[in-house]
């Protein structure tokens, strides 16, 4: 089955604790992106990655970091999270130009 | 700069009776246009998307949307609710040449009434 896979889906942590999230997906997508979603704000994108080894900063992507080593997996790695990076995250994948496939999401908790 | 504003945060219809979502982009060239559904606690499925083929674009469920350059405007329709629409719908803009990059509207939440 085509789908982009996200671990863990649930979250709660402290402060300044470093964490990852996991992005995977199986549809030899080049793109992957990774998203925040916070009430009344829409989805707004961290970073992106059109290829390996090819990343590039979206609209919100101050305290975050991303990794494409593998074209299938694009972790997010938050290195000292803060309570304003409570939200919950979407990894999505596509081909070049076409729709994304949107995984499950984590729902991340900063105490 | 490329945004897209939906003008309404909430819409609510009746079973049965039209919906109109509206969405308003702004973008330099021509974009890539989708909407995106998010049923609550779920994550997002795409309805339809407008790539400089028709304008007047069909998608998934009995939605659909034109796309009308000279107003920047891509207003989502349906001619009759249904109550399982209940749900979050986003417009989102892919600028031209920059295929990776997605822009969010702020979401519209549709409520439809037994």
């Amino acid at each position: 089955e085509a789908q982009v896979t996200q671990n863990p889906r649930y979250l709660i942590t402290v402060t300044g604790k470093k964490l990852t999230v996991t992005c995977s997906q199986n549809m030899n997508h080049e793109y992957m992106s990774w998203y925040r979603q916070d009430p009344g704000l829409g989805l707004r994108q961290i970073y992106y990655s059109m290829n390996v080894e090819v990343t590039d900063k979206g609209d919100v992507p101050e305290g975050y970091k991303v990794s494409r080593k593998e074209k299938r997996n694009f972790p997010l790695i938050l290195e000292s999270p803060s309570p304003n990076q409570t939200s919950l995250y979407f990894c999505a994948s596509s081909a070049p130009y076409n729709e994304q496939f949107f995984g499950p999401g984590t729902r991340l908790t900063v105490l | 700069a490329q945004s897209v504003t939906q003008l309404d945060s909430h819409v609510s219809v009746s079973e049965g009776t039209p919906v109109l979502l509206r969405c308003n982009y702004s973008s330099s060239y021509s974009p890539s246009l989708f909407w995106y559904v998010q049923h609550p606690n779920k994550g997002l499925q795409l309805l339809l998307k407008y790539t400089s083929a028709a304008t007047l674009v069909k998608g998934i469920n009995g939605f659909e949307a034109e796309f009308k350059k000279s107003e920047t405007s891509f207003h989502l329709t349906k001619p009759s609710a249904h109550m399982s629409d209940a749900a979050e719908y986003f417009c989102v803009v892919s600028p031209w040449g920059q295929g990776g990059k997605l822009i969010f509207g702020q979401g519209t939440e549709l409520s439809v009434k037994p």
